[in-house]
């Protein structure tokens, strides 16, 4: 089983909405990621998280917070997001910290109005 | 300062030839690469990766060349196939965590 699993595929959320994204991985990869994906651009690393802590934190606005509940799950929980927010957000693993090969979900396409 | 770089933006190939898909990068204390396919609003499918200590890999139809004195790698798809075409990422890891995409190169397979 090579699957990260993200809900919801689609979201439209205004800007003074409160959401999560989900994401889910059985693979035993101990860091998981969250990247954001615009159109025609490379993923842009957004957080890490090594063994349920978080690792990196690439200067992302603190309308986006991160939680890691435990081994397999990883959540981002979205406030007060601004339209230029709207992106492919991707969630991603790879095997123990420093593992190499990463393995992204299939995203939730996040629309803010 | 774009660090792993895909300077061809797109790239046609008829079926059944090779396709051939370049990524450059400027350092050289990046010690592994990868190759992802990617298709309209999905999540970057793995395909290959490669170590700095081979200079190929190779996984059924897909090749991946390293030259570290030219600090360019390719990968060659043979022979290509229609559902190959998809955007393909390169992308270098210089340490731990931080995985540096390139732009991408959009691939169509022509039947």
């Amino acid at each position: 089983d090579t699957e990260v699993t993200q809900t919801p595929k689609h979201l439209v959320m205004g800007m003074t909405n409160k959401k999560s994204l989900k994401c889910e991985q059985h693979m035993g990869h101990r860091a998981m990621y969250w990247y954001k994906q615009k159109a025609k651009k490379p993923p842009e690393l957004m957080f890490v998280y090594s063994y349920e802590k978080l690792s990196i934190n690439e200067s992302v606005p603190s309308r986006f917070s991160p939680e890691c509940p435990n081994s397999s799950l990883l959540n981002l929980h979205l406030h007060a997001l601004q339209p230029e927010d709207s992106a492919l957000y991707l969630c991603a693993s790879s095997p123990r910290g420093g593992g190499r090969k990463l393995f992204f979900g299939s995203g939730t396409q996040l629309s803010v109005l | 300062d774009q660090q792993v770089k895909q300077n061809s933006p797109s790239l046609s190939v008829q079926e059944g030839r090779i396709s051939i898909l370049n990524c450059d990068y400027t350092n050289s204390m990046f010690d592994y690469f990868l190759w992802y396919k990617k298709y309209p609003a999905e999540g970057p499918t793995f395909l290959i990766s490669i170590s700095s200590i081979k200079d190929k890999n190779e996984d059924g139809r897909f090749t991946v060349f390293l030259n570290k004195s030219a600090k360019h790698l390719s990968l060659h798809i043979v022979p290509s196939q229609p559902g190959d075409s998809a955007v393909y990422f390169c992308a270098a890891l210089p340490g731990t965590y931080k995985y540096i995409f390139g732009t991408g190169t959009r691939l169509k397979v022509l039947a």
